[in-house]
Formats: structure tokens, sequence, C-alpha cells
């Protein structure tokens, strides 16, 4: 079965210094792997994704994320954090061998809330 | 302007009266799916529609129904609802449900309150 981990329920940053919040995988197959961010009373906006080739992936307001199949990880990252990017961000997994049914459906992680202070 | 609407976006009720929330897409994709959100324990799948005419439960779908007469159209139903089910719930749509690649789209929400 897959599965998705954030293992930090905060992660707590100073304007301007580089962020990371974490994510790691399970999946039978190769993963697809995504993150999402979710600002206060809002839903969730598509940030990247990873589907094949470069490990680092760019997405929108400048964050990447690196795929490191050898340790099932999906990092999200930022080099100088703002304090607008405090938000709440899920990381989300699928099975790229499991087309249609359950098994293809995206399985999120709980969600790690990123706090920056001026 | 590609967009997933979700109403009511608040809704306050009672138990067991029967309620419906509304989701639509005009982005012409084929996958829809209902999740909750629920503090601590992220989003959850209700249920989820491949096509038209095609629904399929997710990880949470008892005391949900679910229906997909049109595409674009994807209704979440409580016939009963209980306490439990107070959540806030969000609509999400993709290109297509067998393209693992394919990101979601989200709905704004629909926070809902059962007393």
């Amino acid at each position: 079965a897959q599965s998705v981990a954030q293992p930090e329920d905060q992660v707590n940053v100073a304007e301007g210094n580089p962020l990371t919040v974490k994510c790691t995988y399970s999946v039978s197959g190769n993963p697809y792997l995504f993150w999402y961010v979710q600002y206060p009373n809002r839903g969730l906006q598509f940030l990247l994704k990873y589907i094949t080739g470069d490990n680092l992936v760019k997405g929108s307001y400048g964050f990447e994320a690196e795929f490191n199949k050898s340790q099932t990880s999906f990092h999200l990252k930022k080099p100088s954090a703002l304090v607008s990017d405090s938000a709440l961000y899920f990381c989300a997994v699928r099975d790229g061998f499991a087309y249609g049914g359950s098994q293809g459906n995206l399985i999120f992680g709980k969600g790690t809330k990123l706090s920056v202070k001026p | 302007e590609a967009q997933v609407t979700q109403n009511p976006r608040y809704l306050i009720t009672v138990t067991g009266k029967k309620l419906t929330v509304t989701c639509s897409q005009n982005m012409n994709h084929e996958y829809m799916s209902w999740y909750r959100q629920d503090p601590g324990l992220g989003l959850r799948q209700i249920y989820y529609s491949m096509n038209v005419e095609v629904t399929d439960k997710g990880d949470v779908p008892e005391g949900y129904k679910v229906s997909r007469k049109e595409k674009r159209n994807f209704p979440l139903i409580l016939e009963s609802p209980s306490p439990n089910q107070t959540s806030l719930y969000f609509c999400a749509t993709s290109l297509s449900g067998t393209g693992a690649r394919y990101e979601q789209y989200f709905g704004p929400g629909t926070r809902l309150t059962v007393t």
C-alpha cells in the first residue's frame, strides 16, 4: 500500500533563511509525487510535482523539491523564506503503476504548518 | 477562468437533516473527488469518480453518497448527517484519473458543522 509521511507538524523559519519541509513516501511502483499549499480559509493549490527525469523539480513561488529515490524522500525547499510563505503544506503520492481504482488515487500526508517570522 | 466551485461555503445544520454540497468544474476534467480535512488527520478521500456514471468509495465513505450524472458536477450528499461529519470538505478534479501524472485542482472548501 502507498503511504506518505510528513514528520514535522510545524516548521519555524526566520524570513530570509532557507526552509525545508520534509516528506517521505512508500509505494510499490514508481512514485508520482506532489506538493500542495493551503493558505488560511482557502483550498489547496498545486505547487510542483515529480514524475520522472531531473531529481530537482522547480515549482511556483520559488519553491523546489528534491526527489531522492534511495531515501524515498521528496523534501520541499526554498532558498529564502518570505512571511507570505506561512501556510499549511501537504505532500502527496501516487503509485505510478496503479492505473485506475483506489490504487490510482492520491494519498496525502497530514500536513506541515510553516511559520515564517519577520 | 478555470475553476472548481463549491456551494455552500459554510453550513450549520442539525443531526439527521439531509443536505447536499455541490461541486462544479469548467475544465472538462474526467476525474472528480471529495475529501474531508480534519486537524491532525490531513485529507482523507470520501468518494471519487473516474468519469460520468462511474463512482467508487474512497477511504472514509460511510455516511456519504455521491452521483455523477454529468461531467461537470459531482454533488456530495449526506442523507442523515451526524456530528462526527463536522469537517472541512474539498472537491477536487483532475484531467484524468488513469493518468497518474496529473495534478488535482481543488475547490475553495465547504465548512460543515452538524449539531
